[in-house]
């Protein structure tokens, strides 16, 4: 069975500066990898998913990913965060075949301040 | 990509009664999922509803409490039976869609349960 950690529950970051929330996956099949942004009070939003291919994945709000096999990681990152970045992110996996449920990870909070 | 929504957004309801959340799609989709959030948690399947046939529970939820109707490929409901306060959750539709490899949200209904 697959599962998803995410290393950090919580990230205190300043302003303007980078950040990394950290994911790692279990499976033993090959996985499609998601990260998902919960602002306060709203729905899930899709961030972005590395299915194949490249395995640095690029998202909205300049957000970024990157697969790591041996690592069995998929990091996210940001160079410069925002106040507006401050919010739930969770990390997520499907793996096999196409067409089962995703599962999350326990998420990490990020909270900027100026 | 696919639009979904939900009814109710929210609502409070009394120990002992049940709750039915609808989820609609504006599109036909294979497979249907609910989820469940409780507060400061991540999300945990509940289970898979598939139209025409009868919902896969995840090991710890069972149809008795949580009985899902799948009348067609856009709409669902889920039913909340018996409540109880453990109950008070957040609860969301998603559906697979661009080839089954990206899964989408609704944007949940908050239940409480006194």
């Amino acid at each position: 069975a697959q599962s998803v950690t995410q290393l950090d529950s919580q990230v205190p970051v300043f302003e303007e500066a980078p950040v990394e929330l950290r994911c790692n996956y279990s499976s033993s099949v090959s996985v499609y990898l998601f990260w998902y942004v919960q602002y306060p009070n709203q729905g899930l939003q899709l961030l972005l998913k590395y299915l194949s291919g490249s395995t640095l994945v690029k998202g909205i709000n300049g957000f970024e990913a990157e697969f790591n096999k041996s690592q069995t990681s998929f990091h996210l990152r940001k160079p410069s965060v925002h106040i507006s970045d401050t919010a739930e992110y969770f990390c997520a996996v499907r793996a096999g075949q196409a067409g089962t449920a995703l599962i999350f990870g326990k998420g990490t909070t990020l909270s900027v301040s100026s | 990509s696919a639009v979904i929504s939900q009814k109710p957004s929210r609502d409070i309801c009394q120990r002992g009664t049940s709750l039915t959340i609808q989820c609609q799609v504006d599109s036909q989709v294979t497979m249907m999922f609910w989820y469940r959030q409780q507060p400061g948690q991540s999300l945990t399947l509940i289970a898979t509803a598939n139209q025409g046939s009868e919902a896969t529970y995840e090991s710890g939820f069972v149809i008795d409490k949580f009985p899902i109707s799948r009348p067609n490929l856009t709409f669902s409901t889920l039913t909340v039976s018996n409540m109880s306060p453990e109950d008070s959750s957040i609860y969301l539709c998603s559906v697979l869609a661009g080839g089954l490899n990206t899964q989408y949200f609704g944007p949940g209904t908050r239940l409480t349960v006194l």
